[in-house]
């Protein structure tokens, strides 16, 4: 199993390009979500996803849409980038089953907007 | 109030040493409780899971305490290798989100 892979690993834009960072699992696991981690801040969540057509939104979910048309994928998507989205990005996932609702995360996504 | 809170140190301790984090969370139908472990510029990655009765995995000690909403961390006769940043994670009974601490640094010093 490759587990939680990230696409791309560094990433610089411009403020106003979009730009989508992708997620895949093959874990079969139901529960996706992403996070971002700025110093000082720990990880938040971005969005997250329970299965397949379903998503919700985290703690900071501004600027940021996803979307889940299979367990595995969990692609996010930086409309209008700002150089507050700056950050390092994390996916991650989980069986979320209680009592084996460990998450798995991705290398992550350093992204850096000027 | 933050969900969950740790004190973020760092710790700095020789080689050999005994060391305790404790994270304090605020909601108290928490379920699940973890500690995971960040390297510099890395992903985090699961350290242990905290079960009610605690539990031990070879030199680190995980205990949880509901009547304080606190867990704990302890490692004994520290290595260079544990030098990291601890993270505690909790996540409630109700709803789907895991909460995350800002964490705790950790270097240990030969």
């Amino acid at each position: 199993n490759a587990g939680v892979t990230q696409t791309p690993k560094f990433q610089v834009l411009k403020t106003g390009q979009s730009m989508t960072l992708q997620c895949a699992q093959d874990m079969n696991h139901e529960y996706m979500s992403w996070y971002r981690q700025d110093p000082g801040m720990g990880l938040r969540l971005i969005h997250y996803s329970v299965g397949a057509g379903i998503t919700d939104q985290g703690e900071v979910p501004n600027g940021y849409n996803v979307s889940r048309s299979t367990t595995e994928d969990f692609p996010l998507r930086l409309l209008s980038a700002a150089p507050s989205q700056t950050s390092v990005y994390f996916c991650a996932s989980s069986p979320n089953i209680p009592g084996t609702d460990t998450q798995y995360f991705g290398p992550g996504t350093r992204l850096t907007v000027l | 109030r933050k969900e969950v809170e740790q004190d973020p140190g760092p710790f700095n301790v020789p080689e050999g040493a005994t060391v305790a984090f404790n994270c304090t969370y605020s909601n108290s139908a928490s379920q699940s409780f973890f500690w995971y472990r960040q390297d510099c510029r890395k992903e985090p990655k699961l350290l242990m899971s905290v079960y009610s009765s605690g539990n031990e995995d070879g030199r680190f000690t995980a205990q949880l305490n509901r009547a304080s909403q606190y867990i704990s961390l302890l490692i004994r006769d520290s290595k260079l290798s544990d030098s990291a940043t601890y993270l505690c994670v909790v996540k409630p009974n109700t709803g789907n989100q895991f909460y995350f601490g800002t964490g705790t640094s950790l270097t240990v010093i030969p």
